[in-house]
């Protein structure tokens, strides 16, 4: 059973424009949260995190915003560059020391 | 700057053979991963650490095992390569809490 959702394989979004990236979630014990950005042939790099007490974190262009009622949340990219284009992880974990748990992920390009 | 080395980017296998993948990490986190990354699956766990000579299974366990004998080194264990284990391996280390960090991962091809 999936407890890390990304439902949409891809996304497509002009150069300038925003960039919103969606991930549900099944396990209310989940309370870390984190995106992970991965370019082809390279290992997955930390973008942004959030914990359950939040319901926003900000980091430049990108901006998490967490909605617990709704086991959701997405990441904001504003403005999206050409860069940008890449596969976006979410990922969570439960409290103490444990794995986190990934989506299948959702591919992003960019187009200038 | 957190390093996690893998010790191959590329490798290329037959079937049946026993396969060692390294991973190295210059930051000592007491947790260790591997994971492998399918398209269209996104990345499951394999087996995990806490610490040396401990090893947890992870969500697809079967037809790999790992080696954890230094607290910065992680191995993954092909014990006999198929097909079907042809996928790009990606380990990844962390403290007790916060974000993991990954290696450059490996694409394994058994043939």
């Amino acid at each position: 059973d999936q407890q890390v959702k990304q439902n949409s394989p891809s996304l497509s979004v002009q150069e300038g424009r925003i960039s919103i990236l969606n991930c549900d979630y099944t396990n209310s014990m989940f309370d870390y949260f984190l995106w992970y950005k991965k370019y082809p042939a390279e290992g997955p790099t930390f973008l942004i995190s959030i914990s359950s007490i939040k319901d926003k974190n900000e980091d430049g262009r990108f901006t998490v915003f967490l909605n617990k009622s709704a086991k959701h949340l997405s990441l904001h990219i504003v403005p999206s560059q050409p860069g940008d284009s890449a596969v976006y992880f979410c990922a969570a974990r439960t409290s103490g020391n444990t794995p986190l748990v990934f989506g299948k992920g959702t591919r992003l390009s960019v187009i200038a | 700057d957190v390093k996690v080395t893998q010790s191959s980017r590329y490798l290329v296998k037959r079937t049946g053979e026993k396969v060692f993948l390294e991973c190295v990490q210059d930051m000592d986190h007491e947790n260790m991963f591997w994971y492998r990354q399918d398209p269209g699956l996104g990345l499951r766990l394999i087996y995990f650490s806490y610490d040396v000579k401990m090893k947890e299974k992870g969500d697809i366990p079967e037809g790999y095992s790992v080696s954890r004998e230094k607290k910065e080194r992680f191995s993954l264990i092909l014990e006999s390569a198929s097909t079907n284990q042809t996928s790009m391996y990606l380990c990844a280390s962390r403290w007790t809490a916060g974000e993991a960090f990954f290696g450059q991962g490996t694409r394994l091809t058994v043939v």
